[in-house]
């Protein structure tokens, strides 16, 4: 497995902003998972796009995968207070190991 | 959905005392299950993969006299956090995978924190 690297490290926005946040990873993977973190709390699973896909939505949740630059990003459109939470993004390559990244910090202003 | 329970939710406890953690797969059977650690704003660190019916792996630099991991069913592993000292301190996350669906994704319990005077 690998880690994926969340980029930027800290995001605030205002309610009803989109926010957009991206991942990068070295090797080549099967899928790509996007996850949530509330403070304290465990991980929420968002989203997983598999590699021969490029997009793919979930409600207010757009995933996007390049496996040319070995990039993703996740879009949340419209966002709420509510959203405020710490997001990961684990790319994943056939093993049942994951290895987080530092993650993006976001906080939605109400 | 797939649940995972873990508790306690939150333990405080005097130096030098174990401390066990629960971790259960409500509605999944998970022959493998995943303890993780994590410091106030950082990330999750992956400490030990626990398999169901023979010894935990645990991951580098991760003691395992110290944190005992016992998967004796096929919805239970729990951790004990022996001898406990305030750096133990912390937040621990455990994870599960459906034995029956391995290509989907973990289910995380809702973490304990854990706090030692």
């Amino acid at each position: 497995s690998q880690q994926g690297e969340e980029d930027p490290q800290a995001l605030s926005i205002q309610e009803g902003e989109n926010a957009t946040m991206n991942c990068s990873y070295k090797t080549s993977i099967n899928n790509l998972q996007w996850y949530r973190q509330n403070s304290g709390r465990g991980l929420v699973h968002l989203i997983l796009i598999r590699s021969n896909e490029r997009e793919k939505h979930s409600g207010r949740l757009r995933v996007t995968l390049d496996t040319s630059k070995k990039s993703s990003s996740l879009l949340i459109t419209a966002s709420r207070a509510a959203d405020t939470a710490s997001y990961f993004c684990v790319p994943t390559s056939g093993t049942y190991k994951y290895i987080f990244g530092t993650g993006t910090r976001l906080k939605v202003l109400a | 959905g797939a649940v995972v329970s873990q508790h306690p939710s939150w333990v405080i406890c005097k130096s030098g005392t174990s401390v066990k953690i629960e971790c259960r797969s409500l509605d999944f059977q998970a022959t493998t299950m995943f303890w993780y650690r994590q410091f106030p704003k950082q990330s999750l660190m992956l400490m030990a993969t626990s398999n169901e019916g023979s010894k935990a792996t645990y991951e580098q630099g991760v003691e395992k006299d110290k944190f005992l991991i016992n998967h004796a069913s096929l919805t239970l592993s729990t951790l004990t956090v022996t001898s406990a000292h305030p750096e133990d301190s912390s937040f621990y996350i455990c994870s599960a995978s459906d034995s029956q669906r391995p290509n989907q994704p973990q289910h995380f319990g809702d973490g304990t924190r854990l706090s030692i005077l």
